[in-house]
């Protein structure tokens, strides 16, 4: 069974119109993450939540922005999507801790097409 | 902050060979090393992780070490297969990161030919 559930699978929309991806989780993870992954590279962390609280890199663009709602669901807001912002991304959960050396799920993503 | 590299970049075997990947990193004081494979079009699936107060960890066909001292981790893969053909990616806890970040290596393409 799906333990860390990405929707779309894929989604298609136009230059500079805003999109949002949704991701939910049945595992009770308290930590949630986006990551953009663009294709023959490694996933790239643009943000993720601790609980409740928002940790964005320093080098993801303003353009990105991101929900908690409750534990269980994250959203992923792009305000305008240009066109290299077409890509897979990729949800991931994990158990926070102090030592922070759990591993990280994720889900199967949302391949994002931008016309 | 934490820098992690990976090699080689692609590495092609013959089938019931061995494959070994190696990575390196930065941060003396990471913790928690994962190796991810993501076949394509999918998810990056854990197959196997190792905290730092082991130097190895073995699941069937698949091992990782660690050698603390020189900042470097590899992963074995034992009679490969071609279902083990994949990128795939290692990645370091960075402790000087906030939670529980993963600072990932820029990916090995594996290709098993039987």
């Amino acid at each position: 069974d799906a333990m860390v559930i990405q929707n779309p699978r894929y989604q298609v929309t136009q230059f500079g119109k805003p999109v949002t991806l949704s991701c939910s989780q049945t595992l009770n993870h308290n930590v949630m993450y986006w990551y953009q992954q663009k294709s023959s590279q490694a996933p790239k962390l643009l943000f993720h939540y601790y609980d409740k609280d928002f940790n964005n890199e320093a080098d993801t663009p303003d353009n990105f922005q991101s929900r908690r709602p409750n534990t269980s669901f994250c959203f992923l807001d792009i305000r305008s999507p240009g066109l290299g912002d077409a890509a897979m991304y990729l949800c991931a959960t994990s158990r926070g801790g102090v030592r922070g050396n759990q591993p990280q799920h994720f889900g199967d993503g949302t391949r994002l097409s931008i016309l | 902050g934490e820098n992690v590299e990976q090699h080689p970049s692609t590495l092609s075997v013959q089938e019931g060979d061995s494959a070994v990947i190696k990575c390196t990193y930065s941060d003396s004081a990471s913790n928690y090393f994962p190796w991810y494979k993501q076949e394509l079009g999918k998810r990056p699936q854990l197959i196997i992780d190792i905290r730092s107060n082991v130097g190895e960890k073995k699941d069937q066909r698949i091992a990782v070490t660690l050698n603390k001292t020189a900042k470097h981790f590899s992963l074995h893969i034992t009679e490969t297969q071609p279902e083990d053909s994949a990128v795939y990616f290692c990645a370091a806890r960075s402790t000087k990161e906030y939670g529980n970040k993963l600072v990932f290596g820029a990916g090995t393409i594996l290709r098993v030919k039987s």
